[in-house]
Order: C-alpha cells, then structure tokens, then sequence
C-alpha cells in the first residue's frame, strides 16, 4: 500500500524559510514522478511543484518560481520542497502526491504552514 | 493561467445521477486527454477518481465515469449514495508542464 508522511509544517514569519518532507512507502519511489499540491484553508487546490523520476526535470507554479525547490533523494525514499521568501499568501496545507502520467495517483495527509508574523 | 471553471454546487437524491462540469479552453481541457477528478471529503486528503478522461483507477466504483467535449470535461456519478457526499476538483494538463485545478464542486445528497 502506498504511503506518503509529510512533515516539516508549522508556524514561520513573512520572508521566512521552512523544508518540508516527504517519506515514501509501499511503491518503488525512485519509478515515479513526484510533485507539491498546497490548499489554502477553505480553498480548492493549486498544483505547486513537480520533479521527475530522476531529478532531470523540475517544474514551478508561476506562484512559487524562484522561492521555492523541489527535490528528492531516491535512496532514501525522500521528497523534499525548500520554501524561501515565504509570505502570507503561502498559507496552506501542503500534500505530497505519487504522479501517475499528468495525474495526481496518491496523495499523503499534508502538512500545514502558516505564514504569519 | 486560469483556473478551469467548475459550478460552486451540485446535488442530488440518493439513486439519481449528477453531472459536475469543468471548462477549460482550447489550451488545457480541449487540447490534451489529460483530465482527472478528484474527490475530497471534509478534513481528508483528495483520491483520485478519474484520470486521463474517461479511466477509473482500482478500486473506484463504476457508479463514477468521465468525458469530454470540447473544451468541457464532465465527472457523472450514477446511483448517488450518501457516501458521495464530498468536494469534488478536476484536474487538466495545460501545455510546457502546467497543470491546472478547477475550483472544486460541493455534492450534496439530499
């Protein structure tokens, strides 16, 4: 069965910094794309960051391009989103998906963020 | 990019079938096969329910099916049960790896 635990949430001012991570089970990690869906509280969800099997392709919402990184690291089964210059609109939970072509297959429980000073 | 288009509600009484819509453009929607729908309960994470217009991922009930025309990708679920009860969001590819939401529709089973 897959299974996707993000961690690395929590509380961060304007212009702050936050990791987040994924760990990867029941599937072989390293065959699948990966991406960062985020839902504000009470919205709908917004795709934020893809990256492929082997790191040689990443790809940025316009929202988030130049603040934020994905990346992974297939030996240890680990997905990864670097979140810099974070701001109020930033806010939101953040789930971990298993790429199924250009579908979102498995999606963890998310993580929340909230920017706030 | 905008977000593709989807009514804010949809309902139905258990038994009857539903039809959530989702338009798009020329761009995303009625360009590629790449539509998918997703189902989200209150507090839950959202599950794939359709992918690639019209597939049914294992262990999706048949009761749920997709299509397309045009620029409008629809989600039917046949036979309404209570425990369709969700928001619903679909999903299309948009071109140089862009991938777009729609707004998300509230079934209701009354």
């Amino acid at each position: 069965e897959v299974q996707l635990v993000e961690s690395g949430g929590g509380l961060v001012q304007p212009g702050g910094s936050l990791r987040l991570s994924c760990a990867a089970f029941g599937f072989t990690f390293s065959s699948y794309s990966m991406s960062w869906v985020r839902q504000a509280p009470g919205k709908g969800l917004e795709w934020v960051a893809n990256i492929k099997q082997d790191e040689s392709e990443k790809q940025y919402a316009d929202s988030v391009r130049g603040r934020f990184t994905i990346s992974r690291d297939n030996a240890k089964n680990s997905l990864h989103l670097q979140m810099n210059s974070l701001r109020a609109e930033d806010t939101a939970v953040y789930y971990c998906v298993q790429r199924r072509a250009l579908a979102f297959q498995s999606w963890g429980q998310g993580t929340l963020v909230t920017v706030s000073s | 990019q905008s977000a593709l288009t989807q009514p804010p509600s949809a309902s139905g009484s258990p038994g009857q079938s539903v039809t959530i819509s989702c338009t798009g453009t020329s761009s995303d929607v009625g360009a590629y096969n790449y539509v998918s729908w997703y189902q989200q309960h209150p507090g839950r994470a959202p599950k794939l329910m359709i992918y690639e217009v019209t597939k049914r991922p294992s262990g999706v009930p048949d009761r749920f099916s997709g299509s397309k025309s045009d620029n409008t990708a629809s989600l039917t679920v046949s036979g309404i049960q209570a425990e369709d009860e969700a928001d619903y969001y679909c999903s299309s590819y948009a071109g140089s790896n862009n991938l777009l939401f729609g707004g998300g529709t509230k079934l209701t089973v009354l």
